[in-house]
């Protein structure tokens, strides 16, 4: 069973666009974790949130956790080819659980 | 330093070959991951180590055997693989498991059986 679902699986933008990307969870997660894949190489740690409401910001990307910690969303504004890739986020039940459920994954494709 | 490194970066093995699979790490985090990831999926989790320990099998076939000889190496072993178990296998550490949630991914090794 499949906890975390992302939307919109794939996406397709012009360089230049602000886009958004969601992830979302009937169940409760104590941290959820955004990752960026590139074809051919392992999942890069972006952010990680843990406390309902919080928004981080990473340059051009932002984050934000659920007031019910069940969802998250990843927000990049004026995205460059450079993002172009596999966006998982991925949550944690529980602090001292080192099992991460990943979401299905969102393939990036920013185009020049 | 939040490197981990994987050898080989491709591997193609045919189904009666022994190889093997490392990982490395230098960060002093004391828990690691093995990972499966088969194409435009999620990684699947297969193996955990706290502290040199096994202390997670999720299910895994035997042709599998992972291995900790010290704080910083990680092995899996592989014989007798099929053709399904072609995939990206990735390596991760964390902190601890404790703050297994934040887990650093090596570039992994493109496994292909024949």
């Amino acid at each position: 069973t499949q906890l975390l679902e992302q939307s919109p699986q794939f996406l397709s933008i012009q360089e230049g666009e602000n886009l958004t990307v969601y992830c979302n969870s009937s169940s409760v997660f104590s941290s959820l974790q955004w990752y960026r894949q590139e074809p051919g190489e392992g999942p890069v740690l972006l952010v990680t949130v843990v406390t309902g409401g919080e928004v981080k910001k990473l340059k051009r990307l932002t984050f934000q956790f659920g007031d019910a910690r069940k969802d998250s969303s990843l927000h990049i504004t004026a995205a460059q080819p450079g993002d172009t890739g596999l966006y998982l986020c991925a949550g944690a039940k529980t602090f001292g659980n080192e099992k991460l459920t990943f979401g299905t994954g969102t393939r990036l494709t920013i185009i020049p | 330093d939040t490197e981990v490194t994987q050898t080989p970066k491709h591997l193609v093995m045919g189904m009666t070959n022994k190889k093997s699979l490392k990982c490395e790490q230098h960060m002093g985090h004391r828990a690691m991951y093995w990972y499966k990831q088969k194409a435009k999926k999620p990684p699947e989790l297969m193996f955990v180590y706290s502290y040199e320990k096994l202390s997670i099998n999720e299910s895994v076939p035997s042709r599998f055997s992972p291995e900790c000889p010290n704080s910083s190496l990680l092995n899996l072993h592989l014989h007798a693989l099929q053709p399904e178990d072609s995939a990206l296998y990735l390596c991760a550490s964390s902190q601890d498991r404790r703050r297994g949630y934040e887990q650093y991914f090596g570039p992994g090794t493109r496994l292909t059986v024949t």
